[in-house]
This record gives structure tokens, C-alpha cells and sequence, in this order.
């Protein structure tokens, strides 16, 4: 079975751009959760989304969302870049229920000049 | 609320020592709880999980915790440590129902020296 996909690996924007990161998660997996990984705040849950539908979100500004498409896959954009958006973003793929676990992806370093 | 704490941020071993990295959780019902493993530069492995059941779980690599209800504990051991255990360990918690998100400790970055 593939793992779970996430592109681009690296990523480098300037101050204000957008950006917009994909995740293609376990065939046959339908939640797809992602969370930001700083030095400073570590892994923080942005949001989870399942058969297309926000199951839950974290505290992040409304600059961060997201969207899951009919084939599970999913997006997540960021508006309006700032320099503390500069992270590691996994993508975290899961039958649906927590007691499956969550697989994670590689993740996609994003650094904001 | 959930919340997870790990105590001691960085832990050295020597090869073959034993390893024990400590995790104290929070949760407001009966948790989830996860060991993950983070090399550099790559995303997170799952170690090992507890859910229900038998109260001690064995994983991958070697590893295992126990989960203690009464102390909110679920601390990672492994008996004998290997050069290639050297990277960031984190626990999570989550809980049953409608939650649907991991609360990870800050990690603890594990050194193991020759």
C-alpha cells in the first residue's frame, strides 16, 4: 500500500503570497488531518476533514483552510503569508475513527522570506 | 481538554542502556494514546498505540509503554538502546467519540552515544 503523499516537499514564498499544499492520503482512508510543526509551539492540529466534511479545527486564523475532495484527497491554503507561517505541514491519513491511529506523511517544509 | 506532558525535553543514553522516555497525559474521559518517532527531516512513525485492553503495548523497533490509568501515565521503554534509535519522540493523546485530533507533547529529542 502507498503511504501518505504530500507535495511539494519544499516550498519558499514571499511575505503576503498564498499557498496551497496538497496531501494524498491511503487508498481507502477517508479522514485526512493536518498540523503544523514549529521549534517553538511543536505540532498543533489545524483540521480534520472526512468524506469532505470539517470534522473538527484548531485555533489558527481564518488565513489557514482547507478542503477535502470526493477522492479523499485534500488541499490546504494559506492567505496573506506572514514569517511564523514558516513550518513543517503533515498531513495525517486514518480510517476515520482515532482508534485506527494516523499514518503520517513526509510533510512539506514551508519557508516564508 | 486533553493535554499532554513529557518530561525532559533531551535524553542521552549510552548504546545498549535502557531507554525510558516519560509522558503524562490530561483527558476529561478515557484517552488514546500514541508514541511516535520523527527522524530528520521526515514526517512522524507510529511506534506503538493503546486504545483498550491489555494495558501493555508492544510496538515496533523494539519498543513498549504501559498505560497506567491511575498515575495519567503511558512512559516509552525499550531494554536495550541502539545507535539507530537516536531521533524525537512524541506522545499524543486523543479521545474516543467526536474529537478527531492528536494533542502532542513538546517531543523528547533521544541521543544515544557509542
Amino acid at each position: 500500500k502507498a503511504g501518505v503523499t504530500q507535495t511539494p516537499r519544499y516550498l519558499i514564498k514571499t511575505r503576503g503570497q498564498q499557498v496551497t499544499l496538497s496531501c494524498s492520503p491511503i487508498s481507502g482512508h477517508r479522514s485526512v488531518s493536518w498540523y503544523q510543526q514549529t521549534p517553538g509551539q511543536g505540532l498543533q492540529f489545524l483540521f480534520e476533514y472526512f468524506s469532505e466534511t470539517q470534522r473538527n479545527k484548531g485555533n489558527f486564523p481564518g488565513r489557514f483552510s482547507g478542503r477535502q475532495f470526493s477522492n479523499s484527497r485534500s488541499e490546504m491554503n494559506v492567505s496573506t503569508l506572514e514569517l511564523g507561517d514558516s513550518a513543517l505541514y503533515l498531513c495525517a491519513s486514518s480510517e476515520g475513527a482515532p482508534n485506527y491511529g494516523y499514518t503520517f506523511g513526509s510533510g512539506t517544509r514551508l519557508t516564508v522570506v | 481538554a486533553q493535554s499532554v506532558t513529557q518530561l525532559g525535553s533531551h535524553v542521552s543514553v549510552s548504546e545498549g542502556a535502557l531507554v525510558l522516555l516519560r509522558c503524562n497525559y490530561s483527558s476529561s474521559v478515557p484517552p488514546y494514546l500514541f508514541w511516535y518517532v520523527q527522524y530528520p527531516n521526515q514526517g512522524l512513525q507510529l511506534l506503538l498505540k493503546y486504545t483498550t485492553g491489555a494495558t501493555l503495548v508492544k510496538g515496533i523497533n523494539g519498543f513498549e509503554a504501559e498505560f497506567k490509568k491511575s498515575e495519567t501515565s503511558f512512559h516509552l521503554t525499550k531494554p536495550s538502546a541502539h545507535m539507530s534509535d537516536a531521533a524525537e519522540y512524541f506522545c499524543a493523546v486523543t479521545q474516543p467519540g467526536s474529537n478527531y485530533k492528536l494533542t502532542f507533547g513538546k517531543g523528547t529529542l533521544l541521543t544515544v552515544n557509542p
